[in-house]
């Protein structure tokens, strides 16, 4: 069974850039989830998608982080404008449905803001 | 709201000898518990978890964890620690009905 997968692995932008990353979960996994884990930190949970709809996003900084998960299926997080201290690892996890189901990680994609 | 503390930033044990890992939590009611394992480049990888029974929970690579009510813990122990077990280690509390929190790891070296 395939895993999480992530895209890209690294990424070294400019504040003020934008940038997007992409999480393809488990094949039939409802709950989709995004992390950013700082360096030094546990993840903290940024949203949490239930097919296509958004079950939470309270910890997510809207005035600059959006996210999506059109059909269902795939995801994508973006931050526009970065700033220095989204300086982070962004992890993304699938699990088949509720919350205490066991999460399966992808390895991450690291951002570097300049 | 719940909060988790692991106490110990950074251990460093020899191979062969035991492990304990200490977590704690505060939450008002009997939370779900986990244990996360992240080896460098990696995502995290479920050791283990407990939600209700024997408080002595088993999980893999020879891995168990025990819930202490009174203590508010949840401390992972490994009786022989293996290279390959140096890693970061996440324990996590989740309320029924809501999402993870993370304690701030603790960070596994292990001697030869």
């Amino acid at each position: 069974e395939a895993g999480v997968a992530q895209s890209p692995r690294y990424k070294i932008i400019e504040k003020r850039q934008s940038v997007a990353f992409w999480c393809n979960p488990i094949s039939g996994h409802a709950t989709l989830y995004w992390y950013q884990q700082i360096l030094g930190q546990g993840p903290k949970l940024l949203i949490q998608f239930q097919n296509n709809g958004v079950v939470d996003d309270s910890q997510l900084p809207k005035d600059r982080f959006s996210a999506e998960r059109l059909k269902g299926v795939d995801s994508t997080l973006k931050i526009q404008p970065a700033k220095l201290e989204d300086s982070a690892v962004y992890l993304c996890a699938s699990s088949t449905g509720t919350v205490q189901e066991t999460q399966y990680f992808g390895p991450g994609t690291r951002l570097l803001v300049l | 709201a719940q909060s988790v503390t692991q106490p110990d930033i950074h251990i460093t044990v020899s191979e062969g000898a035991s492990l304990e890992l200490r977590c704690n939590y505060s939450y008002g009611a009997t939370p779900y518990l986990f244990w996360y394992v992240q080896s460098p480049g990696q995502g995290l990888q479920l050791l283990l978890k407990y939600f209700s029974g024997d408080t002595l929970v088993q999980g893999i690579k020879g891995f168990e964890a025990e819930f202490k009510r009174s203590q508010s813990s949840f401390n992972l122990r490994k009786p022989s620690v293996h290279w390959s077990d140096a890693a970061e280690y996440f324990c996590a509390v989740g309320p029924y009905g809501q999402n993870f929190v993370f304690g701030p790891g603790t960070r596994l070296s292990v001697l030869p």
